[in-house]
């Protein structure tokens, strides 16, 4: 099977600006979470999505949002983006709620 | 409020000996377990999980030992090799409420040849 795949794998942009990351999960997969990582703050919990709604949202504040369409594609926008937006962005999908998360390669922002 | 913590930001070791990697975890309704290693300019990789019903669950060089009265949790790999260098995650979940995964801030494991 194919892994999870995310899209594009590096951007730039500035301040202000809004961006959009496309994560695709692996096949039969239903459940996609979003991760921001920073160096030395780890893996920090964005939202869940399931069946097209969202399930569970970590604590970063409203211009961070996300939709699952009905092929269980994942969007994430970041709008009026700010210098610490900067990090990796990770997409983890699972066949289920309690099963093992498996991660894609990361998105790369930069903001400046 | 870091619920899961690996308190080691960097760890070195020889091959061919054990490397031990350490995460506490402070929240009781955690009851799953996971550890995932991960490479630069790659996502992380799932390499082992424990469920709380258990104190010990092997997969080849790697072991994940659970003491839940301590609340912590340790991946053991014997023996370490070169390509074991990397930043390795320890993650928890509740399996009733939100389910949602926290990881710990990761350790660098290096194997030094």
């Amino acid at each position: 099977k194919a892994g999870v795949t995310q899209t594009p794998r590096y951007l730039i942009k500035t301040r202000g600006q809004q961006v959009t990351l496309s994560c695709s999960p692996i096949s039969g997969h239903r459940s996609v979470s979003w991760y921001q990582q920073t160096p030395g703050q780890g893996l920090q919990f964005l939202f869940e999505y399931f069946s097209e709604t969202q399930r569970n949202k970590g604590n970063f504040p409203g211009r961070f949002s996300g939709r699952q369409f009905s092929n269980s594609r994942s969007e994430m926008n970041v709008s009026t983006l700010e210098l610490g937006d900067s990090a990796l962005y990770l997409c983890a999908s699972s066949a289920g709620q309690e099963e093992t998360q498996y991660f894609g390669p990361g998105t790369r922002l930069l903001v400046l | 409020d870091q619920q899961v913590k690996q308190n080691s930001p960097s760890l070195s070791v020889q091959e061919g000996r054990i490397s031990i990697l350490n995460c506490d975890y402070t929240n009781s309704m955690f009851d799953y377990f996971l550890w995932y290693k991960k490479y630069p300019a790659e996502g992380p990789t799932f390499l082992i999980s424990i469920s709380s019903i258990k104190d010990k669950n092997e997969d080849g060089r790697f072991t994940v030992f659970l003491n839940k009265s301590a609340k912590h949790l340790s991946l053991h790999i014997v023996p370490s090799q070169p390509g074991d260098s990397a930043v390795y995650f320890c993650a928890a979940r509740a399996t009733s409420g939100t389910y949602k995964y926290i990881f710990g801030t990761g350790t660098r494991l290096k194997v030094l040849a």
